[in-house]
């Protein structure tokens, strides 16, 4: 039934070194992909995305990689930092209306 | 701008009783979500509104929930009769249409405590 799927609940990474966030989907007909973050007490944030034509998008130390025929995303983080300690849930959408469907989140503490 | 916002911030309630919550998206925004959040499924989408109009529905879990827009500026998520299995975070966001639609917007979230 959940057509995205976190099975990582948490992770936890030493300062400066690369966390690995991962995400499985069901549906292929998914053709654009969301990672959002979550601080406590906050609403989720948009943090990167990726389109199902592409296999990785960068944006600082946030690269975001698809692999279309595993159906798998990942999110990585290099180096990671304190301040990444959050919630990330995966998400992901067709290319028609606004539904996304988001995964369980994977809790990520950065040990300083 | 002060971003979405949601009250009550926390709401204990026993079962049976109505709970309502409230939410007000950016000024703008012309489109409205409500989430809920559990540990077991995650963030699940509910209902979304357009121009408020409730688009799609088939999120809502049962004939206990309902929501409205009755204004651009104003949407409520009523649970009635409330029951320990909502205890959950929920979720208001809003975008604007046209905007890439991942711009979705959250607000703080309501807690949401059945005993």
């Amino acid at each position: 039934d959940q057509q995205v799927k976190q099975n990582s609940p948490s992770l936890s990474v030493q300062e400066g070194r690369i966390s690995i966030l991962n995400c499985d989907y069901t549906n292929s007909m998914f053709d654009y992909f969301l990672w959002y973050k979550k601080y406590p007490a906050e609403g989720p944030t948009f943090l990167i995305s990726i389109s199902s034509i592409k296999d990785k998008n960068e944006d600082g130390r946030f690269t975001v990689f698809l692999n279309k025929s595993a159906k798998h995303l990942s999110l990585h983080i290099v180096p990671s930092q304190p301040g990444d300690s959050a919630v990330y849930f995966c998400a992901a959408s067709g290319s028609t209306g606004n539904q996304f469907y988001f995964g369980t989140g994977t809790s990520l503490t950065v040990i300083p | 701008d002060a971003g979405v916002i949601q009250s009550p911030r926390h709401e204990v309630t026993e079962m049976g009783q109505e709970v309502t919550l409230r939410c007000k998206p950016i000024s703008g925004h012309n489109s409205l979500f409500w989430y809920r959040q559990t540990m077991m499924r995650g963030l699940e989408l509910l209902i979304y509104f357009n121009n408020n109009v409730p688009i799609d529905d088939s999120g809502m879990p049962e004939d206990r929930f309902s929501a409205k827009m009755p204004n651009a500026s104003f949407s409520t998520l009523k649970i009635q009769p409330s029951e320990p299995r909502d205890s959950a975070v929920y979720f208001c966001a809003s975008s604007l249409e046209g905007l890439p639609f991942y711009e979705q917007y959250f607000g703080p979230g309501t807690r949401l405590t059945v005993t």
